[in-house]
């Protein structure tokens, strides 16, 4: 079974800083099938970016993903106000078929 | 512009079985790709309950397999869920959610409560 580990749990920064945030697989995983998402209270998650560094539809360029085998990063660039909520990886095609990792909250400073 | 809307019970007793239905809008669901639920217990984190491709063709978390069932309906535009012997553990908000490049499209979740 494949464990999404998410770092740090929770990153404290401002507005206008650089966040970085890190998800590790316990086995390697298909870039094609790496996701990031972005949920605020109260509201279903976003899907940010797929296939490990393609946004999706009418996410800003701030955002960006990289990474490969059992390594991924979600980069947000300079952050804005709207940018502090927790944000969730995901992977597809590993039993479970759908794994989560158990996110990292972005808060503000 | 694809829509899902869940609907169905908030509160379930338990040993119960939770039954939810995702309307979906926007799209053919017969048309292709994964249709999935999701769920969030409160104050955690998203967990995979199971999906259904557009064949028919079911997957589903092997914690929750022997609970859980998921069909389509193509004349109605809809998926649904049943989880049965529900506990107190089973209380989240329940989401469905259309997998095509990733979870693109979510419902706004429904929260669902295990109680007596």
């Amino acid at each position: 079974e494949i464990v999404l580990t998410q770092s740090p749990g929770t990153l404290s920064l401002s507005p206008g800083e650089r966040a970085t945030l890190s998800c590790r697989a316990s086995q390697s995983i298909s870039s094609s099938y790496l996701a990031w998402y972005q949920q605020k209270p109260g509201q279903a998650p976003r899907l940010l970016i797929f296939g490990a560094s393609s946004r999706a539809t009418g996410i800003p360029d701030r955002f960006s993903g990289s990474g490969s085998g059992t390594d991924f990063t979600l980069t947000i660039s300079r952050l804005e106000p709207e940018d502090f909520a927790v944000y969730y990886c995901q992977q597809y095609g590993s039993s479970p078929l759908y794994t989560f990792g158990q996110g990292t909250k972005l808060e503000i400073k | 512009q694809v829509q899902l809307q869940e609907s169905g019970p908030g509160l379930v007793k338990p040993s119960e079985t939770l039954s939810l239905t995702c309307a979906v809008s926007g799209y053919s669901i017969s048309s292709g790709f994964d249709w999935g639920w999701i769920r969030q217990p409160p104050g955690k984190g998203l967990e995979w309950i199971g999906s259904i491709h557009h064949s028919g063709s079911t997957y589903y978390n092997p914690s929750l397999k022997s609970r859980v069932t998921i069909s389509i309906d193509t004349s109605k535009n809809q998926f649904s869920l049943k989880l049965s012997s529900v506990t107190a553990a089973d209380t989240a908000v329940y989401y469905c959610a259309w997998y095509k490049s990733a979870f693109d499209y979510w419902g706004q979740g429904t929260r669902v409560t295990v109680s007596s």
